[in-house]
């Protein structure tokens, strides 16, 4: 099993900064199949970035994935205050497993 | 508009089961695999059983392996997941998931509201 290690556990962010999140994965995943997910408070989580890179519809061009093998990236290039939320990793090769998530919050 | 509706769940005691229901609404169903998903109360995701678009690969995680199995209707647009022995660890919110393509192995493009499952005697 692919073990998935969000850092940092809480990032502390004013509007209008950029946030970057790291998700590192235990072995390598295959085919870059790495999706970035946002969950508020009391809602189900949407989906952001799909094949590490390709933004879901809908999604603002301000989101944005990155990376390879066993390291990615989600930069928010400027944060909006709908942004605050946790923000989870997730690899889709069996068996899919999600990090444990990294919490924006406002400063 | 696309939708997916949860029922089933509650409460119930330890040792007994559970069939939680997914009705799926604006989108082709039998054009996609799905997926279930949970979510213990302040904690995070997990993964729990997947299926594809003709049930033919199901997958599930270790921890429901054994217990738990996943089905699907084509001609009802319904996802379903019959939870035997369940255990105070099953306490969830269980989300039905619908993945990006006909494989399982996709990410999860649309999501319910879910329907929570609390075991407890």
């Amino acid at each position: 099993e692919i073990v998935l290690t969000q850092s940092p556990g809480t990032l502390s962010l004013s509007p209008g900064e950029r946030a970057t999140l790291s998700c590192r994965a235990s072995q390598s995943v295959t085919s870059s199949y790495l999706a970035w997910y946002q969950q508020k408070p009391g809602q189900a989580p949407r989906l952001l970035i799909y094949g590490a890179s390709s933004r879901a519809t809908g999604i603002p061009d301000r989101f944005s994935g990155s990376g390879s093998g066993t390291d990615f990236t989600l930069t928010i290039s400027r944060l909006e205050p709908e942004d605050f939320a946790v923000y989870y990793c997730q690899q889709y090769g069996s068996p899919w497993t999600f990090g444990q998530g990294t919490k924006v919050e406002i400063k | 508009e696309v939708q997916l509706v949860e029922s089933g769940g509650g409460l119930v005691q330890p040792g007994r089961s559970l069939r939680l229901s997914c009705a799926a609404s604006g989108f082709t169903f039998d054009d996609y695999a799905m997926h279930w998903v949970r979510q213990a109360p302040g904690k995070g995701l997990e993964w729990v059983s997947g299926i594809s678009w003709n049930s033919g690969s199901i997958h599930y995680a270790d921890s429901v392996k054994g217990r738990f199995t996943i089905s699907r209707d084509n001609a009802k647009n319904s996802l379903y997941l019959q939870m035997n022995s369940l255990r105070a660890e099953d306490t969830a919110l269980y989300y039905c998931v619908k993945a990006r393509a006909y494989s399982v192995y996709d990410a999860f493009d649309i999501w319910g509201q879910g329907t929570m499952v609390t075991v407890s005697s």
